[in-house]
């Protein structure tokens, strides 16, 4: 049974940059892409960007490009998803989930972690 | 890029009534080559993440209750819960996975019972 597991929540002062990381386990690593969606307070979903840890690079919605960095450690079966120039509209549950497939479903989330961004 | 466009954003019905939820893409979503229609459904609980209900728009995950399914094709998609229980109030969205990314959500629709 495949699980992500993913880093505590944080906070963070606008401006600054955070880090979140995604592990896995049950199932193979490297072939499924790996996504990050976002969740404001009260809001629906966003995706912000994937990767495929086989191949290393990372695929940005248009609104994130320059602000967002998705890496894979292939050693420990993590994704690390950082996002940098923080400000308070970034604040939001960050998810990771599993696409069954290149173009596919996300079959499996991990439990979500919650950036603050406050002054 | 695709925009989903749910209807409506909220609902409510009784206990063992019949729920419909629907979803508009801007543009299809068949993939003509397999004939598949790269849609996906989600239902949301709070305090939790996301879980998989339907992909390619009518295939049901493992263990989801058969009274969940999906229908449609094109740009026009239909999930509907029957013999709707307490369990079921949640937020449901659809999604498309079709092509190049950004893989986008519905705005969502809030469940609830009448």
């Amino acid at each position: 049974q495949v699980q992500l597991v993913q880093s505590g929540a944080e906070v963070r002062k606008p401006g600054s940059s955070v880090k979140v990381s995604c592990k896995a386990s049950g199932g193979t690593f490297s072939s499924f892409p790996i996504n990050w969606v976002r969740q404001a307070p009260g809001q629906g979903l966003e995706w912000m960007g994937g990767i495929i840890p086989i191949f290393g690079t990372g695929n940005y919605a248009q609104k994130f490009q320059g602000r967002v960095t998705i890496t894979t450690d292939e050693s420990t079966n993590t994704v690390y998803m950082e996002l940098s120039s923080l400000r308070s509209e970034d604040t939001a549950i960050y998810y990771c989930a599993r696409s069954s497939g290149t173009y596919a479903h996300f079959d499996y989330w991990g439990q979500g972690t919650l950036v603050t961004v406050s002054s | 890029d695709i925009v989903m466009t749910q209807s409506p954003d909220s609902l409510a019905v009784s206990l063992g009534e019949r729920a419909t939820i629907n979803c508009k893409s801007s543009q299809s979503v068949l993939y003509s080559s397999n004939n598949k229609n790269y849609l996906a459904w989600y239902q949301q609980k709070p305090g939790q993440p996301p879980k998989l209900l339907i992909y390619w728009a009518s295939t049901r995950e493992s263990g989801v209750p058969d009274r969940f399914s999906g229908s449609g094709s094109g740009t026009d998609f239909t999930l509907t819960i029957s013999n709707l229980q307490a369990e079921d109030v949640a937020v449901y969205y659809c999604q498309q996975y079709y092509n190049t990314p950004p893989y986008s959500f519905g705005q969502g629709t809030k469940l609830e019972i009448k």
